[in-house]
């Protein structure tokens, strides 16, 4: 069976320090990996999706980056965390040509102070 | 553990018609948040809702209603004359504010079609 593993939990960052969320799907190949965000009082938010190694889409212009090394490692990344990057980051994952079904990872929540 | 119970897994009906999507959740924390999302299937879930564990009343928003009821442990979703539009796989989840980290913990979802 597929599964879905996205670290660390929790994560308290200093503005201007960097981050880095990883997750990673087993069990399953080609998998479509999504990043969401849903950032307080908001709805979630999808941030980057990719459909294969190297493939990132953004969904919106931020202060965050995507990057997909492996086929089944999605990575969130930034340089400098702003406040507003303050949320929970939700990693998921879809079978190829089937996006509409889309299993999620525990998710991170990320305070920026 | 928390656990978000979706037990429909697909629902059709014909437009017009009323819908009942059912959620049942269980968690030890007296704290705690529940959502419905919508993905329709552009693939994007939108955020329809979020009821906390103090708040019983229900809500209402033009055709969408949810009935949250703590004793059965129920957050249902109720569609009142369901259109075409509403086809989607709707999602209800549930968050925990306790215990040291928070996890938003999602039911599989519910495939609503509506047919014209």
């Amino acid at each position: 069976s597929q599964t879905i593993h996205q670290w660390p939990a929790t994560l308290v960052q200093p503005v201007g320090s960097p981050l880095s969320l990883e997750c990673t799907v087993e069990g399953t190949s080609n998998p479509n990996l999504y990043w969401y965000r849903q950032a307080a009082g908001r709805g979630l938010q999808l941030l980057f999706y990719s459909v294969g190694i190297g493939q990132i889409s953004s969904e919106v212009p931020q202060n965050l980056s995507a990057s997909r090394p492996q086929d089944r490692q999605f990575i969130l990344s930034s340089k400098k965390l702003l406040l507003s990057d303050s949320g929970f980051y939700l990693c998921a994952w879809s079978l190829l040509y089937e996006r509409n079904t889309i299993y999620f990872g525990e998710g991170s929540w990320l305070t920026v102070v | 553990a928390q656990k978000v119970t979706q037990a429909q897994t697909e629902i059709s009906v014909v437009e017009k018609e009323d819908v009942t999507l059912d959620c049942v959740y269980e968690t030890r924390d007296t704290t705690y948040y529940l959502f419905w999302y919508k993905q329709p299937p552009s693939g994007e879930l939108v955020f329809l809702i979020r009821r906390n564990s103090f708040d019983e009343q229900n809500e209402i928003s033009g055709r969408y209603s949810w009935n949250f009821q703590k004793s059965t442990s129920s957050f249902n979703f109720t569609i009142t004359a369901s259109q075409v539009v509403d086809s989607a796989v709707y999602f209800c989840a549930l968050i925990t504010t306790q215990g040291g980290s928070e996890k938003l913990v999602f039911g599989k979802g519910t495939k609503l079609t509506v047919n014209p």
